[in-house]
C-alpha cells in the first residue's frame, strides 16, 4: 500500500522568503508523485509532478520539487515566497504506468506574510 | 487545457432528500473518473473509481448505496448521495483522466461541490 506523510499542517513564511514543504512517501513500487496546490473552495491544481525522468522537477509557479529515492522524499520549494502562493498543498503519490488513482497526504496549508 | 465542471458548487438540502452531482469533461473524453470526498481541512479521501460503461469500484469504507456512481457516458460522471444525512455534509470533488485531445494522459480536478445537510 501506498502512503503519504507532509510534515507540518501549517507552514508560515515571509514574503520573499525560501518555502520548503516536507513530503515522505512509502510504496512498494517505483512511484509517481505529484504536488498540487488548492485554493479555498477550489478543486485542486496541479504544480508538478515526477514520473521516473529527473529527479528535479519544475513545475509552475516557480515551484520545483526533488526526488530522493534514498530518503523517500519529494520536498517542494520555491525561492521566493508570494502574497499569492498562500493556499493548501498536497502531495500525492500514485503506483503510476497508467493508474491515476492517487493517495493524498493530509495537506500543509502555507500562510505568507507580508 | 482540459477542463472538468462540477456542478452544482454549492447545494443545501434537507436531511433524508437525495442530492446529485455532476463531473463533466468538457473538451475530452473521460475513460475514468474519480471521486473524492474532502472533510473540513482534511486531505482528498477517494471515494471510487468509475469506468465508462461500467460499474463503480468504491473504496473500502464507502457505501455503495449510499453514494452511487453513474458514468454512462465518456464525458459525464454522476454522483448520487441517497438520503443524506447530516454527516454526509462534505466537499465532494471530481478527477477525470483522459485519452485524446487535451485530456490525454492528464488527470484533471473539477472545483468541487460543497453539500450541506440540515
Amino acid at each position: 500500500a501506498q502512503s503519504v506523510t507532509q510534515l507540518g499542517s501549517h507552514v508560515s513564511v515571509s514574503e520573499g522568503a525560501l518555502v520548503l514543504l516536507r513530503c515522505n512517501y512509502s510504496s512498494s513500487v517505483p512511484p509517481y508523485l505529484f504536488w498540487y496546490v488548492q485554493y479555498p473552495n477550489q478543486g485542486l491544481q496541479l504544480l508538478l509532478k515526477y514520473t521516473s525522468a529527473a529527479t528535479l522537477v519544475k513545475g509552475i509557479n516557480g515551484f520545483e520539487a526533488e526526488f530522493k529515492k534514498s530518503e523517500t522524499s519529494f520536498h517542494l520549494t520555491k525561492p521566493s515566497a508570494h502574497m499569492s502562493d498562500a493556499a493548501e498543498y498536497f502531495c500525492a503519490v500514485s503506483e503510476g504506468g497508467g493508474s491515476e488513482k492517487l493517495v493524498f497526504g493530509k495537506g500543509t496549508k502555507l500562510t505568507v506574510n507580508p | 487545457g482540459a477542463v472538468v465542471s462540477q456542478h452544482p458548487s454549492w447545494v443545501i438540502c434537507k436531511s433524508g432528500t437525495s442530492v446529485k452531482i455532476e463531473c463533466r469533461s468538457l473538451d475530452f473524453q473521460a475513460t475514468t473518473m474519480f471521486w473524492y470526498r474532502q472533510f473540513p481541512k482534511q486531505s482528498l479521501m477517494l471515494m471510487a473509481t468509475s469506468n465508462e460503461g461500467s460499474k463503480a469500484t468504491y473504496e473500502q469504507g464507502v457505501e455503495k448505496d449510499k453514494f452511487l456512481i453513474n458514468h454512462a457516458s465518456l464525458t459525464l460522471s454522476t454522483l448520487t448521495v441517497t438520503s443524506a444525512h447530516p454527516e454526509d455534509s462534505s466537499f465532494y470533488i471530481c478527477s477525470a483522466y483522459g485519452q485524446g485531445g487535451s485530456g490525454a494522459n492528464v488527470l484533471t480536478f473539477g472545483a468541487g461541490s460543497r453539500l450541506t445537510v440540515l
